[in-house]
């Protein structure tokens, strides 16, 4: 298994840009999360998604942010129009509905806004 | 409002000198208590998994144990491959599935 799947790992872009992240579960996981990784903040939950219907996006900072889930192995986070303030590490995870035995995260993008 | 502290920010420990970490939560009702360990450019990876008060779970050199106001995660004998930080996070009943984080601890380990 190739674990969870994250591109690009690395994103520098202009303020003003849009950046859409991409994001492969594990096969077989119909829970998805994405998470915003800050110093300041930590680990913070953006939207999560169960059997591609979003649940929760209680988390996401404002309009600008937008997510997607078209089918079990595929999801998308898209920042329009991106601001400095948005540079973090972005992670997905991805876990089976009601069984805790935690999330596998993938390797993270990291986004850069300059 | 739920909430997860980790102490201390930061720990440098030498090598086989023991010593805990802390995660003190609030959340209206656990539905369980997970610790992480993140390396430097990594995602997070899954340790333990902690239901309820007196559980006590163990992974090499690695312990978590849990109350009903906090999880601390002993570790014994350190080897400086430990070193990392380590994330605790809580999932409350009423918030499903999704998990909510501390700041972590960065352990450093010197040989």
């Amino acid at each position: 298994d190739a674990g969870v799947i994250q591109s690009p790992r690395h994103e520098v872009t202009e303020m003003g840009q849009e950046v859409t992240l991409r994001c492969k579960p594990i096969s077989g996981h119909n829970s998805l999360f994405w998470y915003r990784q800050t110093m300041m903040r930590g680990l913070e939950l953006l939207i999560y998604f169960n059997n591609n219907v979003p649940i929760d996006d209680s988390g996401m900072p404002e309009d600008r942010f937008s997510a997607k889930m078209p089918n079990a192995s595929f999801s998308t986070l898209k920042i329009q129009p991106s601001e400095p303030r948005d540079s973090a590490v972005y992670f997905c995870a991805s876990s089976l509905v009601g069984i805790n035995y935690g999330y596998t995260f993938g390797s993270g993008t990291r986004l850069t806004v300059v | 409002e739920d909430q997860v502290t980790q102490s201390p920010e930061a720990l440098r420990l030498q090598e086989g000198e023991s010593s805990s970490l802390n995660c003190s939560y609030t959340v209206s009702g656990l539905r369980g208590l997970f610790w992480y360990r993140q390396d430097p450019g990594k995602g997070p990876e899954f340790l333990f998994t902690l239901y309820s008060a007196g559980e006590e779970k163990e992974k090499e050199r690695l312990k978590a144990t849990l109350t009903k106001k906090e999880s601390f995660l002993h570790i014994t004998a350190p080897k400086p491959e430990d070193s990392a930080t380590y994330l605790c996070a809580v999932q409350a009943r009423q918030a499903g599935t999704a998990l909510i984080f501390g700041k972590g601890t960065t352990l450093s380990v010197s040989s």
